[in-house]
């Protein structure tokens, strides 16, 4: 079955920082995964997804993040922080099965500091 | 504009009621889902529909109830039966729930803020 563990509940960064936020997987089938984000009181926007044609994938806002299966890995990474990046950061895997869900990670929230 | 449609916004509920959450969804999609979501706890799986008039239990179902009438409407019921209903809930559409494709991706409403008073 798969999963998903997001290492750190809360990130706080400075303004012009790196942001790095940590997803961890589990499938026994090849994955497919996703970042999602969520301003407060809105819905999930996703922010990049990993579907096998490259190990580096870059998204919207600047953000990228990078499949490792060595260590079945999908982090998500900013050069450099900016405000509006502050928000919950979702991490997804698709299900084994051929329903479409996701499952997701707990979340992590990012705070950005001028 | 296409996108998916949640009301109401927000809604207060008194312990004992049933109430139904709307999503509506003009993207032409086939596939449907409802998740829950709470503080540190992510999304949970209430329902999902592959198609119209079929969906299945998710990982969370008991207390609510859900219908497929249309393709564009997946309406949520949480019934007096669910014992915690007080929580952010997300709609999510996608273009097909028949595939193994990772670029079958979730679009998501904007949510409805559910609390029982």
């Amino acid at each position: 079955a798969q999963s998903v563990t997001q290492l750190g509940s809360h990130v706080s960064v400075s303004e012009g920082a790196l942001v790095l936020l940590r997803c961890n997987y589990s499938s026994s089938v090849p994955p497919y995964l996703f970042w999602y984000v969520q301003y407060p009181n809105q819905g999930l926007q996703l922010l990049l997804k990993y579907t096998s044609a490259a190990t580096l994938v870059k998204g919207i806002n600047g953000f990228e993040a990078e499949f490792k299966k060595s260590e079945t890995s999908f982090h998500l990474t900013k050069p450099s922080a900016h405000m509006s990046d502050a928000a919950e950061y979702f991490c997804a895997v698709k299900g084994s099965s051929n329903t479409g869900k996701l499952i997701f990670g707990q979340g992590t929230t990012l705070q950005v500091k001028p | 504009d296409g996108g998916i449609t949640q009301s109401p916004k927000y809604l207060f509920r008194k312990e004992g009621q049933n109430v139904t959450l709307s999503c509506e969804q003009n993207l032409n999609h086939d596939a449907m889902y409802w998740y829950r979501q709470d503080p540190g706890q992510g999304l949970r799986l209430i329902y999902y529909s592959q198609i119209v008039n079929d969906f299945q239990k998710g990982d969370i179902a008991e207390g609510y109830s859900v219908s497929r009438e249309k393709k564009e409407s997946f309406p949520l019921t949480v019934t007096s039966a669910q014992k915690n209903p007080t929580a952010f809930y997300l709609c999510a559409s996608a273009l097909t729930g028949n595939s193994f494709s990772g670029a079958n991706v979730l679009t998501f409403g904007a949510g409805s803020r559910l609390t029982v008073l």
